[in-house]
């Protein structure tokens, strides 16, 4: 089985400033995809990013990017310049990529990070 | 059209009442999903149909009844259902079962009296 690992419930940053969410997973699988979703105030789920374990390079999505370390089992977000607008609960989350290269459809998430920006 | 909708926002219903969610995208999408999310929890999976047919049903009482009338609609039908049971409801859909982009709906707050 796979779990996914956030171990900070709450984090806080300033305006303009950076701050790195953590997640580690376990999993015996070696092809899968990791994502962050976030969830704000209006509780819908937005993908953020998302990157396949067979690539090397770290996924990045304009001020987001995250820190793959494949044997490490870590998957980091870094949030550069954070925004008011980026307050939201941060879920890491983990799918298996079956043998044909489609996924598994099922996600398994992280308990989430809620992240606050200050003015 | 990148959206997944979901009606009605908010549901306060009674434990003897009969109720239904429903969920609506015109993405094209042929796989639809219910979750259920608890607060301050992450989301738990319930239902995936796949092409109009229920593929997965994860354990779900059946006091839930999931139905994919077409490919761009789905319901969750709610019957007696426990007080335990109020939780954020999240649709989401995908182009198939092996696409891993899920695009989620804002969700139903649910709330059983």
């Amino acid at each position: 089985a796979q779990t996914v690992t956030q171990s900070q419930p709450e984090m806080s940053v300033q305006e303009a400033e950076t701050v790195t969410l953590s997640c580690t997973y376990d999993t015996s699988e070696s092809n899968y995809y990791l994502f962050w979703y976030k969830q704000p105030p209006s509780r819908q789920m937005i993908l953020v990013i998302r990157q396949e374990a067979y690539k090397q390079q770290n996924a990045t999505e304009n001020r987001f990017s995250v820190n793959f370390q494949k044997a490490a089992k870590s998957f980091s977000l870094k949030i550069s310049d954070s925004q008011l607008g980026d307050t939201a609960m941060y879920f890491c989350a983990f799918m298996i990529v079956e043998g044909g290269g489609g996924s598994n459809y099922k996600l398994t998430f992280g308990k989430g990070t809620l992240l606050t920006v200050n003015p | 059209d990148t959206e997944v909708t979901q009606t009605p926002k908010h549901l306060v219903m009674g434990m003897t009442n009969k109720k239904s969610l429903k969920c609506e995208q015109h993405m094209g999408h042929r796989a639809m999903y219910w979750y259920k999310q608890k607060a301050k929890k992450p989301p738990e999976l319930m239902f995936v149909y796949s092409y109009e047919k229920l593929s997965i049903n994860e354990s779900v009482p059946s006091r839930f009844s999931p139905e994919c009338p077409n490919s761009s609609l789905l319901n969750l039908h709610l019957h007696a259902l426990q007080p335990e049971d109020s939780a954020l409801y999240l649709c989401a859909s995908s182009l198939g079962l092996s696409n891993e982009k899920l695009f989620f709906g804002s969700g139903t707050q649910l709330s059983v009296l």
